[in-house]
Parts: C-alpha cells; structure tokens; sequence
C-alpha cells in the first residue's frame, strides 16, 4: 500500500538552529500538508500546498516557516531558527484529488522534533 | 474560529461492550473524518463521511455524520482489547482545505 515517508524519524538541534524535515508523498497525490502536534496536545494544521505554491496556512506558519517541493517528490519543511516551543511530532500528510470533499490524507509517521 | 469537541476524552471498558464517541462542533463541515493513532505514530485514516446523515460501518466500527454536518459519532460494537488507541475526529471546511481536530478519545479495552 504506497505510503508517505518522512525523514529523519527524530531530530534533535540547538535553539536558533535551522532543520529540515523531509517527506516524500504518495507519487500521484496533488495536495500536500504539514501539520505538527505538541505532545500531549491537539494535531494542528501548518501549511498545505498544492501545485507548487502554498494554497492556506495557519498562523503558526510564521516567517520562520517555509515549505518547498524542490525535485518534484520530496516535500521539505524548514524552521530557520528554532525555538523551544517548535519541539513537537510534524506530520507530512498527502492527498489524492478533489477540494474539501475530496479523497482522506495518508499521513506519515512523523519526525519528532526536541529543540534543547 | 471552527472547532471539533471530542467526547469523552478517555474511555476504559471491559472487552465486550459497546461504547460511542462524539464529534461536535457549532461549524459546518464539508466531510469528516476518523482516524486511529498509536503512540509514536501518524494518525490512519479510518473513513471519511461526506453527506448529511450517512453511515459507514467498518467491521464493527459505525460512524454517523449528522443531518447537519456538524457532528459525528463512531460507535464499536463489543469492544475488543486489539480496539484499544487514540480515536481522532478531523473536519475539513466548507472552503478551505486544512483539517480541524478533535483533542482525541483514548480507548482502553480491558480483557
């Protein structure tokens, strides 16, 4: 069954470091998204991109947040200077077709981020 | 602001029962969705309910969308111990494509 793959699984950096987060989604889906979830705390929705531009973001996805589908399968996620409370599960999630009605998301299994 | 209450927040029975999770909000959704997530892991979509009043059954899964869609509920059907995890209700809106959760039911299905 094709998945969506996120790398690395857990990543642990500095305060006022960048990181990357890396997904691969499923080969023909056409929307993709970010979300994140603080532990112990509600899945929260970042980012979601479709046809090589953001199309809505939260206002978590602050300018320290950018996004880039840079070869046409990997889907990257950047926070420029992290910050304590940016430690959470970040979840890469794909989707076939269709607006608001259309096919349910394939999630990733999450990279864990600790900022320390 | 939308927002999905998700009720209750954590649920213990013994393997057998039947038990109901809710899913309501005072916003209208375009569909909602169930997911089912293990520690350490992403959420897995279960369904999707898309029209008003439709009903979905997954083995012994039954999931409702209200006349309104604005609620939903998922019902199990003598509970057993492998249905036990975090149950997760998301709706997408009318005109926008992010998803709004519910703060999840923990499931613990007692042997």
């Amino acid at each position: 069954e094709p998945e969506v793959t996120q790398t690395p699984s857990h990543q642990v950096t500095q305060m006022g470091q960048e990181v990357i987060l890396r997904c691969v989604p499923i080969s023909n889906h056409l929307y993709f998204y970010w979300y994140r979830q603080i532990l112990g705390q509600k899945v929260e929705f970042l980012v979601s991109f479709y046809n090589n531009e953001i199309s809505e973001k939260s206002e978590i996805f602050d300018d320290q947040f950018s996004v880039e589908r840079p070869d046409g399968s990997n889907f990257t996620l950047k926070i420029r200077s992290t910050k304590l409370e940016d430690s959470a599960m970040y979840f890469c999630a794909s989707r076939g077709t269709g607006g608001p009605l259309g096919d349910g998301y394939t999630f990733g299994s999450g990279t864990r981020l600790t900022v320390v | 602001t939308q927002l999905l209450e998700q009720s209750p927040q954590f649920l213990s029975i013994q393997e057998g029962e039947n038990l109901t999770v809710y899913c309501n909000s005072s916003s209208v959704f375009s569909s909602l969705q169930w997911y089912r997530q293990e520690p350490g892991e992403g959420p897995v979509l279960l369904v999707t309910v898309v029209t008003g009043g439709e009903v979905k059954k997954l083995k012994r899964l039954t999931f409702q969308f209200g006349d309104a869609r604005k609620d939903s509920s998922l019902h199990i059907t003598a509970a057993q111990p492998g249905d036990t995890g975090l149950y997760l209700c998301a709706g997408a809106g009318i005109s926008n494509y992010q998803l709004i959760w519910g703060a999840g039911t923990k499931l613990i299905i007692k042997p």
